[in-house]
C-alpha cells in the first residue's frame, strides 16, 4: 500500500531561515514523489518531483528536497525564507494512476 | 491559456439542489481527476477517468456522478445536496505512460462549494 506521512501540519520561521518540511512514504514499489504548493485560493501547483534520476531534486522559488531510501523520506528545504513562501504545502506519492497525498503543511513566514 | 479550467469557481446554493461543476483541459491528457479539499485543506481523491474510461471511483456518495464526455472533459454532477458537501472541488489532469507512475498532475484553481 502507498501513503505519505506529512510531520507538522503547521510550521512557523522567521524570513530568511531555514524552511524544513518534512515527507516520508510508503510504497511497495520504488515511488515517484512530489512536492505540491497551495497559495490562498489557487489550486495546487508543482515545486518540484523526484522521478528516479538524481536524488537531490531542484524545484521552483529556490527549494529543493532529497529523496534518502533507507529513511523513507522525501523532505522539502529552502535556505532562506521569504515571506511569500507562505502557503500550504503537500507531499504526494503516486503509482500508476492514483496519487496519494499527505495531509499538507502550513508554512507561516514570521517577518 | 488556461491549462485546467473549471466553472464556475464560486457556487452558493441550498440544501437539496442539484449542480453542477465543469472541467476541462487543454494539455491533450488522457486522464482526468475530482479531487475534494475540505476546510482542514485534506485532499481526497473522488473519481478518475483515463480516455473517458472510470478507473478510480473512491467511497463517494452515489449523489455525486462524474461524466466524461471526451477526454479533455470531466464534469461533475451532485443531486440533493448536503451541508457536508460544502468544500472546494478540484479537477486535475496527468498523462499516464510507461513505468512506475503517472506524470504530473495539473490542478484547476477550485471550485468553492457552499451549501446552506
Amino acid at each position: 500500500a502507498q501513503s505519505v506521512t506529512q510531520l507538522g501540519s503547521h510550521v512557523s520561521v522567521s524570513e530568511g531561515a531555514l524552511v524544513l518540511l518534512r515527507c516520508n512514504y510508503s510504497s511497495s514499489v520504488p515511488p515517484y514523489l512530489f512536492w505540491y504548493v497551495q497559495y490562498p485560493n489557487q489550486g495546487l501547483q508543482l515545486l518540484l518531483k523526484y522521478t528516479s534520476a538524481a536524488t537531490l531534486v531542484k524545484g521552483i522559488n529556490g527549494f529543493e528536497a532529497e529523496f534518502k531510501k533507507s529513511e523513507t523520506s522525501f523532505h522539502l528545504t529552502k535556505p532562506s525564507a521569504h515571506m511569500s513562501d507562505a502557503a500550504e504545502y503537500f507531499c504526494a506519492v503516486t503509482v500508476g494512476n492514483q496519487f496519494y497525498f499527505g495531509t499538507g503543511t502550513s508554512l507561516t513566514v514570521i517577518p | 491559456d488556461t491549462a485546467v479550467s473549471q466553472t464556475p469557481k464560486y457556487l452558493v446554493t441550498q440544501m437539496g439542489n442539484d449542480k453542477s461543476i465543469k472541467c476541462e483541459q487543454n494539455l491533450g491528457h488522457d486522464t482526468m481527476y475530482w479531487y475534494k479539499q475540505d476546510s482542514k485543506k485534506f485532499l481526497k481523491i473522488m473519481f478518475s477517468y483515463n480516455n473517458k474510461e472510470l478507473i478510480i471511483n473512491e467511497t463517494v456518495p452515489n449523489r455525486f456522478s462524474p461524466k466524461s464526455p471526451d477526454k479533455a472533459h470531466l464534469n461533475l454532477h451532485i443531486n440533493s445536496l448536503e451541508l457536508g458537501d460544502s468544500a472546494v472541488y478540484f479537477c486535475a489532469s496527468s498523462q499516464t505512460g510507461g513505468g512506475r507512475g503517472a506524470g504530473e498532475l495539473f490542478f484547476g484553481e477550485g471550485s468553492r462549494l457552499t451549501v446552506l
